[in-house]
């Protein structure tokens, strides 16, 4: 089956840079997934690249996606407290037929 | 105005009782999905609908039957419920297979 791995943790300081990291292992076409998990509740859905794109930016969010080393990462400036949270990365082939998230990196910001 | 509905929000009950649990989605969706995530934070997909026809159904206990009475909704009945069931189901849809996915809040099972 294909893998999707985080890191378990990252403690950062309020107004640092988060970056956050996740390594797949399809090659083929596929989805790339940013989701947030905030105690308590669902999964929302922050952004996403396309497999065929190297980086994306939404404001405070920046993906970089490493296809040669099957690398994204999801980088966050100026990090605030509302941040701390679970991050997970997610890879769903154009397919659609697997759905692989990774294991979720708990994201603390230290005030 | 919620986009991905469930209830219950919490469900506690005692092992070998039958539950359900209920989703819906107002976002005009074809595609929606079950999962589950465990004590660890770890996700697993469990089933996936599209057009109400199922799509995935991951290795899940037999006793775990999903039911789409149309592509709005998608219920999780649970038979004979174990200790192993504890967790926090989510739903989810999408617009098509392998678009962005939209999840709802959770329910959170607790087996006593």
């Amino acid at each position: 089956g294909e893998d999707v791995e985080q890191s378990l943790f990252l403690s950062v300081r309020e107004g640092d840079s988060s970056v956050i990291n996740c390594t797949y292992t399809d090659s083929s076409s596929t989805y790339l997934y940013w989701y947030k998990q905030e105690p308590g509740a669902g999964l929302q859905l922050l952004t996403y690249i396309f497999s065929n794109m190297d980086m994306k930016q939404d404001q405070r969010l920046t993906v970089l996606l490493n296809k040669k080393d099957k690398h994204l990462s999801l980088r966050i400036a100026d990090t605030q407290t509302g941040d701390s949270a679970i991050y997970f990365c997610a890879e769903i082939p154009l397919s659609g037929n697997q759905f692989y998230f990774g294991t979720g990196t708990s994201l603390t910001v230290i005030p | 105005d919620t986009a991905v509905s469930q209830t219950p929000k919490y469900l506690v009950t005692q092992m070998g009782n039958d539950k359900s649990i209920k989703c819906e989605q107002n976002l005009g969706h074809d595609t929606m999905y079950w999962y589950k995530q465990d004590s660890k934070k770890f996700l697993k997909i469990m089933f996936s609908y599209n057009n109400k026809e199922l799509i995935i159904n991951e290795t899940v206990p037999n006793r775990f039957s999903p039911k789409s009475p149309d592509k709005a909704h998608l219920n999780l009945h649970i038979n004979s419920l174990e200790l192993g069931d504890s967790a926090v189901y989510f739903c989810a849809s999408s617009s098509n297979l392998g678009q962005p996915q939209h999840f709802g809040d959770g329910t959170r099972l607790s087996i006593l």
